[in-house]
């Protein structure tokens, strides 16, 4: 596609549920990174891959937050026990090497 | 954590007039860009400028860096309506294996009153 793709773009999760956040990055992108932006907030790093390989995983917030990019391509970000301060836009940027990233509109997360 | 501060955290200006958004940050940097918020979408980058770099143009956007004080400036010259969104600032350090670090500000969020 010409662009980054999330989804879902809403999600809202009963707490205690389990999420899954998918991001298709630009086809041929090697680094992708995920961002947690609370209201009225800059994006919070959570993780970032180069190809398959997760080499920064430091921005994740808990255990229950895991990530993975299998095949060097798409990236899920998974989120279990889903608790209120999970509520959240999830973000996804995908980018060639270290220049700019390219960001998709993001999955809106709301934990009642 | 989030490494640069904007400022100021909002800004209200008239169409035309020019707009200056602030950027001070921690840590030795390689890189330091610019993106652009619409409210509810995704973050649109504007501008790239390099640790060995004082000062770059692209269009009505001026993006100055000063590494002695840490800190860079956003300039938009004559502002339009469609330039109101929120605007962060992010620095970029390379660090071992191939591994980078992009962090973001808090932004500031701009207003242009037609």
């Amino acid at each position: 596609g010409a662009g980054v793709s999330q989804s879902p773009r809403y999600k809202v999760a009963k707490r205690g549920q389990d999420v899954a956040l998918r991001c298709d990055p630009i086809s041929g992108h090697v680094s992708l990174f995920w961002y947690q932006q609370a209201l009225g907030q800059g994006p919070e790093f959570l993780t970032y891959f180069q190809n398959e390989a997760q080499l920064d995983k430091s921005g994740l917030p808990s255990d229950r937050f895991f990530a993975e990019r299998p095949e060097g391509s798409v990236s899920t970000l998974k989120i279990q026990r889903t608790q209120q301060e999970d509520s959240a836009v999830y973000l996804c940027a995908s980018s060639q090497q270290t220049g700019e990233l390219f960001f998709g509109e993001g999955s809106r997360l709301t934990v009642l | 954590s989030q490494q640069g501060e904007e400022d100021p955290q909002a800004l209200s200006i008239q169409e035309g007039e020019n707009a200056t958004m602030n950027c001070s940050y921690k840590t030795s940097i390689n890189n330091l860009q610019w993106y652009r918020q619409n409210s509810g979408r995704g973050l649109v980058h504007l501008i790239l400028i390099r640790s060995n770099e004082r000062e770059k143009h692209s269009g009505r956007l001026r993006v100055t860096l000063d590494t002695s004080k840490k800190s860079s400036s956003l300039l938009i010259t004559a502002s339009r309506a469609a330039d109101t969104a929120s605007y962060f600032c992010a620095t970029v350090l390379y660090s071992g294996a191939g591994s980078y670090q992009l962090t973001f500000g808090k932004g500031t969020k701009l207003s242009v009153i037609p």
